[in-house]
This record gives C-alpha cells, sequence and structure tokens, in this order.
C-alpha cells in the first residue's frame, strides 16, 4: 500500500499568516490522484483539493494545492480565523485508499 | 443537494457483528459512483474501511478484509457496512461518502458513533 507521511504534526500561525502542509508519498501516486481534506472537531471531512490541484466546488482561491509523484503541498495563502483545523492527504491512485496522518493548524 | 445519513447501532459487544447503513438522497447509488465508509478511532487520524462501486465491485482495506463486507441495497438506494468479530479497537466514529472515479470523496454523512463495549 501507498504509505502517505505528512508534515509538520502541527503547524502554529497567526491568522494572516501563509501555511504550507507537504505530503509524502512512499511510492508514486498515479496520475496524481492526491486529494487533500480539512476537518474540524466533530465534523465530517470536507474535500478542498483533488487531482492534486483542483479546487472543489466552493473552496475559496486562499486554499491551493501543487506537486506530482511522491511530494505534494497544500498552500493556504492568508489564513483565516476559521481554517485553523486538521489536514489530511489520501491518495486514491491505487486501493488500498490510505491517507496521511494529519497537520493540525493551529491558533499561534 | 447530495445527502448521506448513517444509521446503526451506536454499542456492540465484542466479539459481535457492526452493521451500519448510510442512506442516500440527492442522488442515486446505480450511478457511476463509489461509495465509501471511512473510520476514526478517539483521537486518531482518518482509517479507509472500504468502498463498493454501483457494478458491486468492492475494494477493501487489507487489514479489514476478512472481517468487512459491503453491499448495496438498490430499492433503498442506500449502502451497507457489516463488519465481524468486533473489539474494542473497531470503537470510533464511522463515516460514509460519495467517490466519482478519479476524485476525491465529496460528499459525506455526519459520521456515527461505534462503541465496542460488554
Amino acid at each position: 500500500e501507498i504509505v502517505l507521511t505528512q508534515s509538520p504534526g502541527t503547524l502554529s500561525l497567526s491568522p494572516g499568516e501563509r501555511a504550507t502542509l507537504s505530503c509524502r508519498a512512499g511510492q508514486s501516486v498515479n496520475n496524481d490522484y492526491l486529494a487533500w481534506y480539512q476537518q474540524k472537531p466533530g465534523q465530517a471531512p470536507r474535500l478542498l483539493i483533488d487531482g492534486a490541484s483542483r479546487r472543489a466546488t466552493g473552496i475559496p482561491d486562499r486554499f491551493s494545492g501543487s506537486g506530482s509523484g511522491t511530494d505534494f503541498t497544500l498552500t493556504i495563502s492568508t489564513l483565516e480565523p476559521e481554517d485553523f483545523a486538521v489536514y489530511y492527504c489520501q491518495q486514491y491512485s491505487r486501493s488500498p485508499l490510505t491517507f496521511g496522518g494529519g497537520t493540525k493548524v493551529e491558533i499561534k | 443537494q447530495v445527502q448521506l445519513q448513517e444509521s446503526g447501532p451506536g454499542l456492540v459487544k465484542p466479539s459481535g457483528t457492526l452493521f451500519l447503513t448510510c442512506a442516500v438522497s440527492g442522488d442515486s447509488i446505480t450511478a457511476d459512483t463509489f461509495w465509501s465508509w471511512v473510520r476514526q478511532t478517539p483521537g486518531k487520524g482518518l482509517d479507509w474501511i472500504g468502498e463498493i462501486y454501483h457494478t458491486d465491485s468492492t475494494n477493501y482495506n487489507p487489514s479489514l478484509t476478512t472481517r468487512v463486507t459491503l453491499s448495496l441495497d438498490r430499492s433503498k438506494n442506500q449502502f451497507s457496512l457489516r463488519l465481524t468479530s468486533v473489539t474494542a479497537a473497531d470503537t470510533g466514529v464511522y463515516f460514509c461518502a460519495r467517490r466519482f472515479p478519479y476524485y476525491g470523496a465529496d460528499v459525506w454523512g455526519q459520521g456515527t458513533t461505534v462503541t465496542v463495549s460488554s
């Protein structure tokens, strides 16, 4: 299976700052079938990005995804108060689908 | 607006069988779609359980494949998860989700909490 490693585990930032989250795959993710999700406490995950860089419907353009192969990045250009949450990457190029361990973006 | 709603018992005894359903509204489970289950154990990350395609083809997490079965109920427009021989390690929040081929999971249920305890 494709193991996804997210870093850092926790990112402490202030509103207005830029957040850069990393997701590294143990094997190449074919066709860049890599998604990013946001999860807040007590809520289901919300799809932000799939296809490594395609924003899902209704997602603000301050969220952007990049990368290919084994290295992927989620960037939040200017953190809004509602962006403090946990972020997960997931590959769906090969079964079993796998998630990374998550990055918590917390208020500094 | 597509909505998914999980349902099932909140408490299951050890060694018993967990059965959850996910009712789909605003979409048909016969469409060209994967219907997925994901769980989250207390304080931990997301764990993919498996998914079933509209053709009844299934893919499972290898760690669960001997205990899990996914199925579609076309008459009720819902899909189901059956997990046998449960232990405390199966305690958590179970989510159902929709995923189109080549895309991420764009619609999720709110999640249902399952506790395995005697």
